[in-house]
């Protein structure tokens, strides 16, 4: 398997506090993203990173920030959250982009 | 625009082959991939195929490509009670989009 973790595996939160994700790669891939995951609609892109301080919006983004200052970590920010970001998040990793995409174990988030 | 569309469910006695199909709308998908997904886990890449490929057979698993149609499909020959998950259909495309579009996904179980 890829050498992707995700932190934390699950967690419940309040409506309108801040939540930060992070995932963490022992791969060196250039490539990361973030997807959320919600039943009917498979996943869908939040944010992607091509390089150190590279990122850009997916399909998604609205309401959710990302920061990557280091090759190995990609963080997802929800800086206010809202029971619409309850969900799974997936972050996953590839070496170029139109090479295959590996998956971490995924982060369970309840926004109460 | 980008779609891709699977059928949601599909049930099969153990032994039985599995048909998983897929449909996508943008011509200019370069790789379709298959992901597995088991309860509770991240994605894992089954297998993918090149858009110039009609066909590509790994073991068990048998991918087909009908680009005038858009059409994918999985084939699973003897399919045993550890398939049963949901299966993801993707395409990344050449257009900059650096990132995959899923399909929703299909729930294969199977029957022993």
């Amino acid at each position: 398997d890829a050498g992707i973790t995700q932190s934390p595996r699950h967690k419940v939160t309040e409506t309108g506090t801040p939540v930060t994700l992070r995932c963490h790669q022992t791969e060196n891939h250039r490539y990361m993203y973030w997807y959320r995951q919600d039943p009917g609609h498979g996943l869908r892109l939040i944010h992607y990173s091509y390089g150190v301080k590279d990122t850009d919006k997916g399909e998604v983004s609205d309401g959710y920030s990302v920061s990557r200052s280091k090759t190995e970590d990609f963080l997802l920010t929800l800086e206010s959250a809202t029971s619409s970001q309850t969900s799974v998040y997936f972050c996953a990793i590839s070496e170029s982009t139109v090479a295959e995409q590996y998956f971490g174990p995924g982060t369970r988030l309840t926004v109460t | 625009g980008e779609d891709v569309e699977q059928s949601l469910f599909l049930s099969v006695r153990e032994g039985d082959s599995s048909v998983i199909n897929c449909t996508y709308t943008d011509s200019s998908s370069t790789y379709l991939y298959w992901y597995k997904q088991e309860p509770g886990a991240g994605l894992q890449l089954l297998t993918y195929i090149f858009s110039n490929m009609d066909m590509k057979q790994d073991q068990r698993l048998t991918v087909l490509l009908n680009k005038k149609d858009k059409h994918l499909s999985l084939r699973i020959a003897d399919t045993q009670t550890g398939d049963s998950a949901i299966y993801f259909c993707a395409e990344i495309l050449d257009t900059g989009r650096r990132a995959l579009t899923f399909g929703s996904g299909t729930r294969l179980q199977v029957q022993p």
